[in-house]
C-alpha cells in the first residue's frame, strides 16, 4: 500500500504566522511520530501517538507547538507564532505499534522556512 | 542522560569497505537501529540489532556489543549511491518509546 505522506512538501511563512503540517500514516499503523531535523543535524523527537492513548508530548520545544491525531488516522502538527529558529524539516513516521522491534517508516517531510 | 555518538563525516572509495561506528549511553536498551538518509530525503530502515553479534544483509552488515555500548555498520563493495548519511538510533525500552537518535554520519564515496 501507500507509504507515509506529508503535506505540504515545502512551506515558506513569515515570522509570527501560524502553520499547520499534515501527516497521513500507513494504513493500520497505530503509532505515529513527529520529528524535527535542522540542517545537517540529527532527528529531534517532538511527539508520538499510539492508538487512543494519551500522546507523549515530552519533546515539544515550547507551548507554541501542538499536535493532534484522531484515532489511527491523520495527524496535524501546528506551530503558532512561528520564529526563525523553527525553520527545519519536519518528519512524520508511523509504525505498526510501539514495540521496540517495529521499524518506523518515514514520510518525505515538510521543509519549513520562516522568514 | 541519553547520548549517542557517531563520527560526523567519513570518506571512502568506490568498491572499498567502510565501517561506521556508533557508541551509546542510554538509560535502558532494547535494540539499535541503523537508517540511511540520502540528502533531501527521508530516512529508510537498514537494520535492527538487539542481540550481540553480526547481522548480515547483502552488502550491509550491522554489529552490536551490548556490554560495550557499541555498534557498527559495515558497508562492502561501496557504490556511489551509498553516499548518504547513516543514522544510529537506540530504543531504551522499559516503557520509553522514544528512539534516541545520533546526529548521523555523512558518508562520501569517491570514484
Amino acid at each position: 500500500g501507500a507509504g507515509v505522506s506529508q503535506s505540504p512538501s515545502n512551506k515558506v511563512t513569515e515570522k509570527g504566522k501560524d502553520v499547520e503540517l499534515r501527516c497521513d500514516p500507513i494504513s493500520g499503523h497505530t503509532a505515529l511520530y513527529w520529528y524535527r531535523q535542522r540542517l545537517g543535524q540529527g532527528l529531534e523527537f517532538l511527539i508520538y501517538f499510539q492508538g487512543n492513548s494519551a500522546p507523549d508530548k515530552s519533546g515539544l520545544p515550547s507551548d507554541r507547538f501542538s499536535a493532534e491525531r484522531t484515532g489511527e488516522s491523520v495527524s496535524t502538527l501546528t506551530i503558532q507564532r512561528t520564529q526563525q529558529e523553527d525553520s527545519a524539516v519536519y518528519l512524520c513516521a508511523s509504525s505498526p505499534s510501539l514495540a521496540s522491534t517495529d521499524t518506523q517508516y518515514f514520510g518525505p517531510g515538510t521543509r519549513l522556512t520562516v522568514l | 542522560g541519553q547520548n549517542i555518538d557517531q563520527p560526523t563525516e567519513m570518506t571512502a572509495t568506490e568498491g572499498a569497505i567502510v565501517q561506521i561506528n556508533c557508541t551509546y549511553q542510554t538509560s535502558g536498551f532494547n535494540g539499535l537501529f541503523w537508517y540511511q538518509q540520502h540528502a533531501g530525503e527521508a530516512p529508510t530502515f537498514l537494520s535492527y540489532n538487539v542481540l550481540d553479534g553480526l547481522e548480515e544483509k547483502g552488502r550491509f552488515s550491522s554489529f552490536l556489543s551490548r556490554s560495550k555500548g557499541y555498534s557498527y555498520l559495515l558497508l562492502k563493495e561501496l557504490q556511489m549511491k551509498d553516499s548518504a548519511s547513516y543514522l544510529c538510533a537506540v530504543t531504551p525500552g522499559e516503557g520509553n518509546y522514544q528512539l534516541i537518535w545520533g546526529a548521523g554520519t555523512k558518508l562520501i564515496i569517491k570514484p
